[in-house]
């Protein structure tokens, strides 16, 4: 079957670093998408990972592992404005997205 | 601004209404999507239209019809729904199908009464 894990959700404190990870069983595999959802607004890009490794896009990064079906967003120097939703989504081989529930990700001061 | 347009932004019907809901991008994709997001679930792919072609059709209920004129415009037309239909209905596009950043809409939050 098709499965996407994230954590429902997490907290942190403002200038910290935090890890969100994703876990996934599909039939096939042809990237993985992050997105973040601010309350009320669209699901916004963040960030692609088709190979293995670390992609980095200033304060956020993501890294993929395809034998162990994992992915990681990393969000450094977090802001208030880092408080939403994260999506983890995967492409399976040319159909469109599945994407996990989501994270909810609250940064206090 | 995502360059993706969707109206209207919040629509309360009836069961027995017709109601459409519209979406319109102008980024130039050729691909474009309609999902369903229901609290505390995944977001639910619906339809998606390749150069004004449905080539996937995620299930969906009759009561559910999409329309797609152009790579520009896509139309999610209702008929007849139900309470449990009660959700935000996202459109997103793509350059292409496959490993292509989608961009959304803001969506349109339906409330059946």
């Amino acid at each position: 079957g098709q499965n996407i894990d994230q954590p429902t959700e997490m907290t942190a404190t403002e200038g910290a670093i935090v890890q969100i990870n994703c876990t996934y069983q599909t039939s096939g595999f042809n990237g993985l998408f992050w997105y973040q959802q601010h309350a009320g607004e669209a699901p916004t890009f963040l960030s692609y990972n088709v190979l293995d490794g670390l992609e980095e896009k200033g304060r956020f990064s993501s890294f993929l592992s395809r034998s162990k079906g994992y992915s990681y967003l990393l969000l450094k120097e977090l802001q208030m404005k880092d408080s939403a939703s994260y999506l983890c989504a995967v492409n399976q081989a040319g159909t469109a997205l599945i994407f996990g529930k989501g994270t909810t990700l609250s940064v206090s001061s | 601004e995502t360059g993706v347009t969707q109206t209207p932004r919040h629509l309360v019907m009836g069961m027995t209404n017709k109601k459409s809901l519209k979406c319109e991008q102008h980024l130039g994709h050729n691909a474009m999507y309609w999902y369903k997001q229901s609290a505390k679930k995944p977001l639910e792919l619906m339809f998606v239209y390749n150069f004004k072609e449905q080539t996937e059709n995620n299930s969906v209920p009759s009561r559910f019809s999409p329309e797609c004129p152009n790579s520009s415009h896509l139309f999610l037309h209702l008929h007849t729904l139900q309470p449990e239909d009660s959700a935000l209905y996202l459109c997103a596009s793509s350059q292409m199908t496959g490993n292509q950043p989608q961009h959304f809409g803001d969506g349109t939050r339906l409330s059946i009464l």
